[in-house]
């Protein structure tokens, strides 16, 4: 099975600054990826598929790049409300997803 | 709007089975794919399997002996079974549509903890 290696596990950042979070799969997914929010307390909700197309609602602040193994989702002038884990998902060979990053605010 | 709401025990004694169902309304799950998803204390997230438009079914093979995704079109609900459970199995279970291998919408997750 695609093993899917999320970095960091861990994100301080200020309001207004770009943070960009990191997922390596264990082998090529074709761009088949996904990034989600959760906020605490709330079920994820999907930002990106197909490794760069936003989903419907999502603020273009949010953006993702990547192919072959090694995607990125960007986060431009972060704001309060960007604090949540963060997870990507391969879609390529069954469904994985990474570790997750905890983003909060400095 | 499609929305989807887990219900079910949150308390299951070790090597009895979990039984979860997922109410569907605004959109039929004979259309597109339907799946369960877990999130273990400590933030890890698994994919559990998922039922199709058609009925078919697939399954993590980490979980494939234990599992079961069935379905009631007339009442637009789909149900997870997880058999011979261990603490192993505590977390908070959600259902989800897949479009066609990610998740769009989500339900609000129901804690399961495992214990006797």
């Amino acid at each position: 099975d695609i093993q899917m290696t999320q970095s960091p596990a861990s994100l301080s950042a200020s309001l207004g600054e770009t943070v960009t979070i990191e997922c390596r799969a264990s082998e090529d997914i074709y761009s088949n990826l996904a990034w989600y929010q959760q906020k605490p307390g709330n079920s994820p909700q999907l930002l990106i598929y197909d490794a760069n197309s936003l989903a419907d609602g999502v603020p273009s602040r949010f953006s993702g790049s990547g192919s072959g193994t090694q995607y990125s989702l960007k986060i431009n002038s972060l704001q309060s409300e960007d604090v949540a884990s963060y997870f990507c998902q391969q879609y390529n060979n069954y469904l994985t997803f990474g570790s997750g990053t905890k983003l909060e605010i400095k | 709007e499609v929305q989807l709401q887990e219900s079910g025990p949150g308390l299951v004694k070790p090597s009895q089975s979990l039984s979860l169902t997922c109410s569907v309304t605004g959109y039929s799950i004979t259309s597109n794919y339907w799946g369960w998803i877990r999130k273990f204390p400590g933030n890890k997230m698994e994919w559990m399997g998922y039922i199709s438009y058609s009925g078919s079914t697939s399954y993590n093979p980490s979980l494939k002996s234990r599992i079961s995704i069935t379905r009631d079109t007339s009442k637009n609900q789909f149900f997870l079974q997880l058999n011979s459970v261990t603490t192993e199995d505590t977390a908070t279970y959600y259902c989800a549509r897949i479009i066609p291998g990610f998740f769009d919408y989500w339900g609000q997750g129901v804690m399961v903890t495992v214990s006797s």
